[in-house]
């Protein structure tokens, strides 16, 4: 089992929709979770980080994290063009001995259609 | 600032090659990453510095060796470059904060292929 799995997609979805990505872990004493924005061919920057479970709003973007479930989701309101890219999840489990490193899942890629 | 710079953005090498990566950054971070990224594999630490002179392996290290030669730089060399070797290579940075994991800042990436 991956430490941290999302579909990769692609994800499609209108302009002005709601898009929801999501990302299940493995390990169950994780404690940080971050979603990072990759458009192709650049490098990967941060949208927003989330460590106690509930929902974390910043302006279109939520975060949702259920770590009875073990899962985090990001969900894009009103999508646009500019919101098409890969969508990286990352969790820090505790095996790395600290709270410095993470794991990132493979991506899920969203398009979101004019 | 800057924020975090590679070089080269480029590279191609013949197997048996070696060559370093470079990274620096100017935030005045402690910790330092180097990563690769794959298709289909997601990015993978290679080599982790927490702070000035300490480093310490990540999920893939075989191959690689790293030198934090200060705050600022953090190294990353192939003594002898293999086609497997092949892939994006990503610096990063960051600083924690109240043993909480802070956000990580990405260079701009360099693209090496083996032949």
């Amino acid at each position: 089992q991956k430490e941290v799995e999302q579909n990769s997609g692609p994800l499609s979805v209108p302009e002005g929709a709601i898009a929801s990505l999501n990302c299940t872990y493995s390990d169950r004493g994780s404690q940080s979770f971050f979603w990072y924005r990759q458009y192709s061919g650049k490098s990967p920057e941060l949208i927003m980080f989330i460590y106690s479970n509930g929902d974390k709003e910043d302006g279109r973007f939520t975060a949702q994290l259920n770590k009875a479930s073990q899962y985090v989701s990001l969900l894009i309101r009103d999508s646009q063009p500019s919101d098409s890219a890969t969508y990286l999840c990352a969790v820090n489990p505790p095996r790395w001995g600290g709270y410095q490193k993470v794991t990132f899942g493979t991506g899920t890629k969203l398009q979101v259609i004019p | 600032n800057a924020g975090v710079t590679q070089t080269p953005k480029f590279q191609v090498l013949k197997t048996g090659q070696s060559m370093t990566l470079q990274c620096a950054q100017d935030m005045n971070h402690n910790s330092m990453y180097w990563y690769r990224q794959d298709p289909g594999m997601g990015l993978r630490l290679i080599y982790y510095s927490a702070s000035e002179g300490t480093t310490d392996k990540g999920e893939v290290p075989n191959g690689y060796n790293v030198s934090r030669l200060n705050k600022r730089e953090f190294s990353l060399r192939l003594e002898s470059a293999a086609p497997s070797q092949t892939s994006v290579y990503f610096c990063a940075s960051s600083q924690p904060a109240g043993g909480v994991t802070d956000t990580q800042y990405f260079g701009p990436g360099t693209r090496l292929t083996v032949l």
